[in-house]
């Protein structure tokens, strides 16, 4: 069974940084590519990231490029997000994906999500 | 960026009904549309990707159709489950974007 775990959420002051983590399992996960979307309160769903299933290439979201370093470790099956300088606009369930298949896809799997609240 | 806008943004329906949802893509995505189901407090759920093959385990009422920048998603005959945020996503490329969200409601 397919299974992503995030953790790492956390109460956190503008400008300041969390590390998000997201644990794989049931699937080979060095065979996919991984993403984060995450969720403010009340609105809808954003992409934020993307890395490919070797991590050689990354992909972010206009809103969160330079302040947002996706990546992961093969030999841990786990996939990191870290945020830096974060804003209030950036409180969100951030939401750990699987990519159905390689070359930007649909996400099949998704993990319950974990909290990120910015306020001072 | 491709901007993806829903319509409508709120629909109202009984059970039993047939409804349909709109998405259009401000450019030409293919076929490279997803869509997915959320409820209040839960996880987003993949019902169908590739304009109109559906996820496994995802009923037969769904049906989605469409290509180039208009789709849509169709239920055939609303059962109480249903009731739900419905969301559109393109992945013409790694920079996906989704659309605004359409919530169906109970009439």
């Amino acid at each position: 069974e397919v299974q992503l775990l995030e953790s790492g959420g956390d109460l956190v002051h503008p400008g300041g940084s969390l590390r998000l983590s997201c644990a794989a399992s049931g699937f080979t996960f060095k065979n996919y590519d991984m993403s984060w979307v995450r969720q403010a309160p009340g609105k809808g769903l954003e992409w934020v990231s993307t890395i490919i299933n070797s991590g050689g290439r990354t992909f972010y979201a206009d809103s969160v490029k330079g302040r947002f370093t996706i990546s992961r470790d093969n030999s841990k099956n786990t996939v990191y997000l870290q945020l830096n300088s974060l804003r209030a606009e950036d409180t969100a369930v951030y939401y750990c994906a699987r990519s159905a298949r390689p070359f930007g896809d649909s996400f099949d799997y998704w993990g319950q999500g974990t909290l990120v609240a910015v306020s001072s | 960026d491709i901007q993806m806008t829903q319509s409508p943004s709120i629909l109202s329906a009984s059970v039993g009904d047939r409804v349909t949802i709109t998405c259009r893509a401000s450019q030409n995505i293919s076929t490279w549309l997803a869509w997915y189901q959320q409820k209040p407090g839960k996880v987003p759920k993949f019902l169908i990707y590739d304009v109109s093959s559906l996820q496994g385990g995802v009923p037969s009422r769904f049906s989605g159709s469409g290509s180039g920048t208009e789709f849509t998603l169709t239920i055939s005959s609303l059962q109480p489950d249903d009731f739900a945020t419905y969301y559109c996503q393109q992945y013409e490329s790694y920079f996906c974007t989704f659309g605004q969200g359409t919530k169906l409601e109970i009439k």
